[in-house]
């Protein structure tokens, strides 16, 4: 069965730096781009970031110098490294794969729940 | 960034119903766009894709049309388990953008 678990959320303080993972069963993640998107309680979907299968990267602005994405094909593995967290991040942040035929998502995870607050 | 407008916000609608959800570009992104259903704390669900393709074991009462920049979907005889939001995507540039959605609810 294919699968994206996420794992890594949790409650942070404002500028602080939390690691979500994403692992992947049941497909190749080195042949897919892979995405993260997320959404803030019971608000729209924003999408974050994308690394493809060369190794090119995008961001929104939002994160841009703050969050990185990377992928370990070894572990079938994917990560966001956040860091300098604001409270307009928190979010239930979800990890999904990129469908062949365009840049739109045919496979999520459950979602991993990032807070921000002192 | 290209900004996706949906409408309306919120649909009340009736089991049988032909329901109609609407989606505007900011720009053209000829047939780039792809419709997702989410239900509360669940995971989007991937519906259409290319403007008009319907995914591989997605009810037919589903369809999809438009191109350029005005999009619908619709649901040609709604069903209890399509009760949910719904949410259109752009895929003909970064940053990918969503619309803000249509929650279709129970009339």
């Amino acid at each position: 069965e294919v699968q994206l678990v996420e794992s890594g959320g949790g409650l942070v303080q404002p500028g602080g730096s939390l690691r979500l993972s994403c692992v992947a069963s049941g497909f190749i993640l080195s042949t897919y781009d892979m995405h993260w998107v997320r959404q803030g309680t019971g608000k729209n979907l924003e999408w974050v970031s994308v690394t493809g299968t060369a190794g090119d990267k995008y961001y929104t602005d939002s994160v841009k110098g703050r969050f990185t994405i990377s992928r370990d094909n070894a572990k079938n593995s994917l990560y966001l490294q956040m860091n300098s967290l604001r409270a307009e991040d928190t979010a239930v942040y979800y990890c999904a794969r990129e469908d062949r035929g365009g840049a739109y998502m045919d496979v999520w995870g459950k979602g991993t729940t990032v807070t921000v607050s002192s | 960034d290209i900004q996706m407008t949906q409408s309306p916000s919120t649909l009340s609608a009736s089991v049988g119903d032909r329901v109609t959800i609407t989606c505007r570009a900011s720009q053209s992104i000829t047939s780039q766009l792809a419709w997702y259903q989410q239900k509360p704390g669940k995971a989007p669900k991937l519906l259409i894709y290319k403007a008009s393709s319907l995914k591989s074991g997605v009810p037919s009462r589903f369809s999809g049309s438009g191109s350029g920049t005005e999009f619908t979907l619709t649901i040609s005889s709604l069903q209890p388990d399509d009760f949910a939001t719904y949410y259109c995507q752009q895929y003909n540039k970064y940053s990918l953008t969503f619309g803000g959605g249509t929650k279709v609810e129970i009339k």
